[in-house]
């Protein structure tokens, strides 16, 4: 089955600075890549996901990549803000069944 | 619309008693995943089910765990003779088809958090 790798496991960062988070994946048919953002004390919600299909994509200041043959994908945050801190999740899924795979997730505290 | 509604929110549970965890999908939805998730790690997938119908159980333990998702009502996850073990947050997310289709994603409720004494 899928194994999905995320690193690092905890990212510390002045606001203002960028964070990158990393995963990667191990199901060479994976094809959908969704992030989530989990505030203590309530469920993960989506905030990007890219296919297979496109190698970047965009949200105001929040961004993934994706690169198929080296089967990894990373979470770009540019100008972080306070409220950014959060545990992000990397997962993967394929055509056929789309229930993703998690990462274990990343622990992120932007300080003020 | 109102999102995914799970209760209670917090659940605690002596060793050998039965534990029930209710999950409301989202409007209009009629796709229910059941996730687990141990502390500091990613959420497990359990149990995909639609209307009185399970269709993915991979990842349910054989023994004491079962889910429904009656016509009318909440899903219910139910964990019978409950172990210290089972200590967790159990996450319920709904989507309006199936995933397999690609064309949609899930949505989490806020979870329950169960401990067990």
């Amino acid at each position: 089955g899928e194994n999905v790798e995320q690193h690092p496991s905890t990212l510390s960062v002045q606001e203002g600075d960028s964070a990158v988070i990393k995963c990667t994946y191990s199901d060479s048919a994976s094809n959908y890549f969704p992030w989530y953002k989990q505030e203590l004390g309530k469920g993960p919600q989506l905030i990007i996901d890219i296919r297979s299909n496109v190698g970047e994509k965009k949200d105001q200041r929040i961004a993934v990549t994706l690169n198929k043959t080296a089967k990894h994908f990373s979470l770009h945050i540019t100008e972080t803000q306070p409220e950014d801190s959060a545990v992000y999740f990397c997962a993967a899924s394929k055509r056929g069944s789309y229930i993703p795979t998690f990462g274990r997730g990343t622990s992120l505290i932007v300080h003020p | 619309n109102a999102g995914v509604m799970q209760n209670p929110r917090h659940l605690v549970r002596r060793r050998g008693q039965e534990a029930r965890l209710r999950c409301s999908p989202m409007k209009g939805h009629s796709h229910v995943y059941w996730y687990r998730q141990l502390p500091e790690e990613g959420l497990k997938f359990m149990v995909y089910l639609q209307k009185e119908n399970i269709i993915d159980e991979s990842g349910m333990p054989k023994e004491r765990f079962s889910a429904e998702f009656p016509k009318e009502g909440p899903s219910i996850l139910r964990i019978q003779q409950v172990v210290r073990g089972d200590s967790a947050a159990y996450f319920c997310a709904s989507s309006p088809t199936r995933l397999a289709e690609g064309r949609d994603t899930q949505y989490f409720g806020p979870g329950t958090r169960l401990t067990v004494l």
